[in-house]
């Protein structure tokens, strides 16, 4: 059960979007459509931002976006703002009651 | 929506054991898996394992099953993580989170605060 790949960091300046990959393999990502993303403020809880890789919980802003194509799960935020900067996780159902998260990706807003 | 409180802070030597809580409020208990995650510090989330306290069935990620306990007290809402053969890299924040709807359909809807476990000599 390795971690899904993430990249390290990205940025973007207010108002542009910006996306995170996340690369699983076809016993994770690639099967199951139970991809999760969580956004991760210093010093705070985890909060879950997308589900079911494209669904937002109540609550969320619709700016968040959720995607998958093969291996490969995404998360978009369009229209970038100042409180989206924080660390960003995906997670997905692996299979035999399993999870497996993403190594993180540092989202910093310019 | 339901809230997770987590114990407080522990400091344990290596060899030694911890357990940890993580207590319910405000929403189902029993139909729910509640999963444990874990982030040593200034790294990445790990996901543990967890319970279905109704049936009380538990799964856990391959690395930590000789060494990891799950269980549930269905009368106060409570889940439990016990930890044994502690090493310094078990040094970490751990989590409690709500899974759901399903265990082999979920997500982690709602955290606890986190409890960060210290292991030292």
């Amino acid at each position: 059960q390795s971690a899904l790949t993430q990249p390290r960091s990205v940025s973007g300046s207010p108002g542009q979007s910006v996306t995170i990959s996340c690369t699983g393999t076809s016993s994770d990502v690639g099967t199951f459509n139970y991809v999760s993303w969580y956004q991760q403020h210093p010093g705070k809880a985890p909060r879950l931002m997308i589900y079911d890789v494209n669904k937002r919980p109540s609550g969320v802003p619709g700016r968040f976006s959720g995607s998958k194509s093969g291996d490969t799960a995404s998360l978009t935020i369009s229209g970038l703002q100042a409180e989206d900067e924080a660390d960003y996780y995906c997670c997905s159902y692996a299979g035999s009651y399993t999870y497996v998260f993403g190594t993180g990706t540092k989202v910093t807003v310019l | 929506q339901v809230q997770l409180f987590q114990s407080g802070a522990e400091v344990k030597k290596p060899g030694s054991s911890v357990r940890v809580s993580c207590k319910a409020s405000g929403g189902p208990f029993d139909t729910y898996a509640f999963s444990w995650v874990r982030q040593a510090p200034g790294q990445g989330l790990e996901w543990i394992g967890g319970i279905i306290p109704f049936f009380g069935s538990s799964y856990s990620a391959r690395k930590f099953q000789d060494r990891v306990t799950f269980t549930a007290d269905r009368s106060t809402n409570t889940a439990f993580l016990e930890l044994t053969n502690l090493r310094s890299d078990d040094t970490a924040v751990y989590y409690c989170a709500r899974l759901g709807p399903y265990i082999n359909q979920g997500r982690f809807d709602s955290w606890g605060q986190g409890i960060l476990v210290t292991v030292s000599s």
